[in-house]
């Protein structure tokens, strides 16, 4: 069965709004989980590095600001999306460690109009 | 390494035949490597994992096989299934799989009945 929950599946919402994803680790703690970007037909790209109890680790070129990180317990990451535009339409995925292999959520599809 | 380009290269094999993907990866300190299965709309999904003191590692159906030498990963699906269709990327990490993860480019498996 699954082991990492994303939530919600998909958003739609309008330009300038502002959007969170949760990542949930089932039945086991994660003090590490990981933030992805997938544009359709390209591969995943790493966003952030989530660190619980303290501050995530952004990639370069990823705006800290714009796509928050928040790591507030052991099975739960957020991803707010601030004032998101069309061009932060993507599909949005996180993973958790538990033991080896990473797995990883289904996926938020974000669609911002 | 990091992945690149807007179109994924399709693989295409007749149902029962043996597939094999292939993947180049780029950082000589990655000791870590594992292939996901990715389906439309979903998260990637664990296939196999290999660590770079084994030069190749089977599964159920599948095998990889991993050249240090000219830093080559590939994935052998034996008697490929119409189920086996799907996107297949290759990660490599540093530092044991608990660090994060980088993509490959990813191949598309299009199995042919």
């Amino acid at each position: 069965g699954a082991v990492v929950s994303q939530h919600p599946s998909w958003v739609i919402c309008k330009s300038g709004t502002s959007v969170k994803i949760e990542c949930r680790s089932l039945d086991f703690q994660a003090t590490t989980m990981f933030w992805y970007r997938q544009f359709p037909k390209q591969s995943l790209m790493l966003m952030a590095t989530s660190n619980e109890g303290s501050k995530a680790t952004y990639e370069q070129g990823v705006e800290k600001d714009k796509f928050l990180i928040n790591h507030a317990s052991l099975t739960l990451s957020t991803l707010t999306v601030t004032s998101a535009h069309p061009e932060d339409s993507s599909f949005y995925i996180c993973s958790a460690n538990r033991g080896q292999p990473q797995h990883f959520g289904d996926g938020t599809r974000l669609s911002i109009l | 390494g990091e992945s690149v380009g807007l179109h994924l290269p399709t693989l295409s094999v007749q149902e029962g035949d043996n597939s094999i993907i292939n993947c180049a990866y780029s950082n000589s300190a990655s000791d870590y490597f594992i292939w996901y299965k990715q389906e439309s709309g979903k998260g990637p999904q664990f296939i196999i994992d290999i660590r770079s003191n084994m030069d190749k590692r089977q599964g159920q159906r599948v095998t990889v096989l991993l050249n240090k030498t000219v830093k080559h990963l590939s994935l052998q699906i034996a008697a490929t299934q119409p189920g086996d269709s799907a996107v297949y990327f290759c990660a490599e990490a540093a530092g044991g799989g608990y660090n994060k993860l980088i993509f490959g480019a990813g191949t598309r498996l299009a199995v042919h009945p």
